[in-house]
This record gives structure tokens, sequence and C-alpha cells, in this order.
């Protein structure tokens, strides 16, 4: 069984450009989750999908922050514009239904802000 | 407010001895909790859980115990060995909310010396 995939899995850039994370779930997951992990802590939810719907974003920083799971499938996460605070790993996971609280995640996507 | 607490940041023990890791949590509506383990750039993998239900959850080297009212938990490894050695991550869930969100904690990094 293919895992999470998560791509890319590093970028830097300067503050104030914009950038995009792209995740695809274990297929038949319907539960797609991102996260933000700063160094030295844990990850924090941003967002919570179930299917293409919304379920949790009370964490995402909605004026720089999107997400988007259209088909309900894969996702992309994006900042615009970025702050040097955004600096992080994007850590994606689904799991089989809300219900089901064990998590699989992806590799991440380790964000450097200059 | 963190509602989840790992207070120890690391923690390191011999080969084959005993490796106790310690979680407290704040929030009383949590009543399912998790333990995942991290290695350096790959995202967190489920451990093991542990149902509000029981105090005791065994799976191999791995037991975790619940003790609800003192609201702590802990993971036992039985005995260590070095390929144990990797951050590890307590999260606790509220089954009767969003049962899919998690909270993490910020981790301990188990280091097993051979």
């Amino acid at each position: 069984e293919a895992g999470v995939a998560q791509s890319p899995r590093y970028k830097i850039i300067e503050k104030r450009q914009s950038v995009a994370f792209w995740c695809n779930p274990i297929s038949g997951h319907a539960t797609l989750y991102w996260y933000q992990q700063i160094l030295g802590q844990g990850p924090k939810l941003l967002i919570q999908f179930q299917n293409n719907g919304v379920v949790d974003d009370s964490q995402l920083p909605k004026d720089r922050f999107s997400a988007e799971r259209l088909k309900g499938v894969d996702s992309t996460l994006k900042i615009q514009p970025a702050k040097l605070e955004d600096s992080a790993v994007y850590l994606c996971a689904s799991s089989l239904d809300h219900h089901v609280m064990q998590q699989f995640f992806g590799p991440g996507t380790r964000l450097t802000v200059l | 407010d963190q509602q989840v607490k790992q207070n120890s940041p690391s923690l390191s023990v011999q080969e084959g001895r005993i490796s106790i890791l310690n979680c407290d949590y704040t929030n009383s509506m949590f009543d399912y909790f998790l333990w995942y383990k991290k290695y350096p750039a790959e995202g967190p993998t489920f451990l093991i859980s542990i149902s509000s239900i029981k105090d005791k959850n065994e799976d191999g080297r791995f037991t975790v115990f619940l003790n609800k009212s003192a609201k702590h938990l802990s993971l036992h490894i039985v005995p260590s060995q070095p390929g144990d050695s990797a951050v590890y991550f307590c999260a606790a869930s509220g089954v009767t909310t969003n049962a899919g969100k998690s909270t993490f904690g910020d981790g301990t990094t188990l280091t097993v010396k051979p």
C-alpha cells in the first residue's frame, strides 16, 4: 500500500513570495490533514478535510494561507505572501475517516523563508 | 495554553533497560490518546493508542498507561533498543467532539545507547 505522498520535499523562498505544497493521501482515505511543525514543537493542525469539505480550519491563518481538496483526493496548501515565521515542516496526514483516530503521515515539506 | 505537555525534551537510556516517556493533558474532553514515533526527515508513524475506558494497553515491547484522575499517560518501552532512538509525540483526541482532530505535545527525544 502506497503511503502519503508530498512534494516538494524542500523549498527555499524569499519573504513575501508565494509557495504551494501538494499532498496525495492513501487511496480511500476520506480525511486529510495539514499540519505545521515548527522546529522543537509538535505538529499543529492547520486544516482538516473530510472528502472535499472543510471540517476544521480554525488554526489556519486565512489572510495568507489557503488550502483546497477539490475532488476529495489530493490537496494543495498555499502560502501567499510568506513570512519569516512560516519556516517550518508542513506535514500532510490522512485517515480512513474522521472517526478513525490513527493518522498516516507523509514525509513533510521543509520550508525555509529567507 | 498548551493542552498536551511532554515536560521532558530528551531522555537517554542504556540498551536493554526500560524507557519511560511521560505526557500530561489539561482538557478533560480528551478521551483517546496516541503515541507517534518520528525519525529524522520522516513523518510521524503511529505506535500505540489507548482509550479512556482502559488504563493500560500493550503491544509487544510497548505499553501505554493512562491515569485519568491525574490526566497523565506514559509510554514504557521494555527492553529499549538502539533502533528506538527517535522523537516520540503524545497526541490526544476527543471522540465526542471532532474525533479526527489530535492535539500533539512537543515531543521527547529518546536516545538508546548501545
